[in-house]
């Protein structure tokens, strides 16, 4: 079975550009969040989404949005991209069940803004 | 809100030694879970163990486990038998219970462990 796919892997973008980066969760999981990476820290919660619907936010600008599909696949757009938007933004999906849940990660997006 | 620490930026241990890496974390919340998540330069995040706050006896995956004190807040991942594979990024990180909202993961800044010939 196939993980959690992300497109693409890298992106360089310049300041004030508009971005969209995509994931595709595994099978029959419903849950994906996206996370944050600067280089150097652990990642840092943007957005949850659950049978399509938003969960959970983190502490970011109106500029990131997200959304998630019927088939359950996620888009994150970031607007007005700054210097600092450079990271790498990681998918995770997960199907929360009784007893715990395990969120399985793609291999992200690296994005660089200059 | 639920933060957590990692106060080991980087670490080093020989090949074939034992390694533990420290986690401190502060939550309000009864039943959670912690992990212990694994980046190599793939950047590919991987679950090495996980840990439900609700049961008492420590998290065993073949040459890791964990040392959970719930009182203390304190979630520390023993690696024995270290592996030059085992070479990476290692991240701590709380969840609320599945289910609630609001279950995101919080992660700590991170350990580099070196694992040296």
């Amino acid at each position: 079975d196939a993980g959690v796919t992300q497109s693409p892997t890298h992106l360089i973008k310049t300041r004030g550009q508009q971005v969209t980066l995509r994931c595709s969760p595994i099978s029959g999981h419903k849950s994906v969040s996206w996370y944050q990476q600067v280089l150097g820290q652990g990642p840092q919660f943007i957005f949850q989404y659950y049978e399509k619907e938003e969960r959970g936010r983190g502490n970011f600008p109106d500029r990131f949005s997200a959304r998630q599909f019927p088939n359950y696949s996620s888009e994150l757009n970031v607007n007005a991209l700054l210097l600092g938007d450079s990271a790498l933004y990681l998918c995770a999906s997960s199907l929360p069940r009784q007893g715990g849940t395990e969120a399985f990660f793609g291999q992200g997006t690296r994005l660089t803004v200059v | 809100a639920q933060t957590v620490t990692q106060s080991q930026p980087e670490m080093s241990v020989q090949e074939a030694e034992t390694v533990t890496l420290s986690c401190t974390y502060d939550t309000s919340e009864s039943n959670y879970y912690l992990f212990w998540y694994k980046q190599p330069p793939s950047r590919q995040m991987i679950l090495v163990i996980r840990q439900e706050a609700y049961k008492q006896q420590n998290a065993t995956e073949n040459r890791f486990s964990v040392n959970f004190q719930k009182a203390a807040k304190s979630f520390s991942l023993k690696i024995s038998d270290s592996q030059l594979g085992d070479t990476a990024m290692y991240f701590c990180a709380f969840m609320k219970h599945a289910g609630q909202r609001d279950n995101d993961m919080r992660f700590g800044a991170g350990t580099r462990l070196t694992v040296k010939p």
